[in-house]
């Protein structure tokens, strides 16, 4: 069984410029959350994908957008990247949408300068 | 806003101890508890959770109590090991339709062997 995988692993942009980052989910799982990570705090939500619609979203600006694929994989976009974006984001995926079991990615740790 | 407020912040443990981490929630519609393990440069892992239909859930050296009426729910790690040096976070989540788990800010542990 194959987790949840996250690429890049680590990359870095400035200030302006937009990024892509992409997750792989658990196999057999069709919901996909993710999250923001600063240095030192637990994660924030950002948004949840379920069947390929968005299924809830947290307190981000539109700037950030995401998408889900037939396969259940996914891509978070950041537009007009801003320092405070510097964070690990992690990407979970869930058996089914209304669980609390998340399987989490190692995370792409995203540096702005 | 927080909503899960997560103490302490760091802990450090002799070998053989046991580490007490405590949650506190504000939300009284929360109904899924879990508890998540992180290594450095890792995702974070489900490590236990529980309902509040019970007041104490054990996995091996790990267990939770949980408080209903106090809003309270701690993670006791007995037999403390070096190997469980990591940053454990606790969630709550669920109720009013809404599975989007809210995160406490973390505690960093170090047993010291």
């Amino acid at each position: 069984e194959t987790g949840v995988t996250q690429s890049p692993t680590h990359l870095i942009k400035t200030r302006g410029q937009q990024v892509t980052l992409r997750c792989s989910s658990q196999s057999g799982h069709n919901t996909v959350s993710w999250y923001q990570q600063a240095l030192g705090q637990g994660p924030q939500f950002i948004f949840q994908y379920y069947r390929e619609e968005e299924n809830g979203r947290g307190n981000f600006p539109p700037r950030f957008s995401g998408l889900q694929f037939p396969n259940y994989s996914s891509e978070l976009n950041v537009n007009a990247l801003e320092l405070d974006d510097s964070a690990l984001y992690l990407c979970a995926s869930s058996p089914q949408v209304n669980t609390g079991e998340l399987f989490f990615g190692e995370g792409s740790r995203l540096t702005v300068l | 806003q927080q909503q899960v407020k997560q103490s302490p912040q760091s802990l450090i443990v002799q070998k053989g101890g046991i580490s007490i981490i405590n949650c506190a929630y504000e939300n009284t519609a929360f109904d899924y508890f879990p508890w998540y393990q992180q290594f450095p440069g890792k995702g974070p892992a489900l490590l236990i959770a529980i309902r509040p239909d019970v007041s104490e859930k054990k996995e091996g050296r790990f267990t939770i109590s949980f408080n209903k009426s106090a809003k309270q729910f701690s993670l006791h790690i007995m037999d403390s090991q070096p190997g469980d040096s990591a940053t454990y976070f606790c969630a709550a989540l669920g109720g009013g339709g809404s599975y989007i788990p809210t995160f406490g800010r973390g505690t960093s542990l170090i047993v010291h062997p």
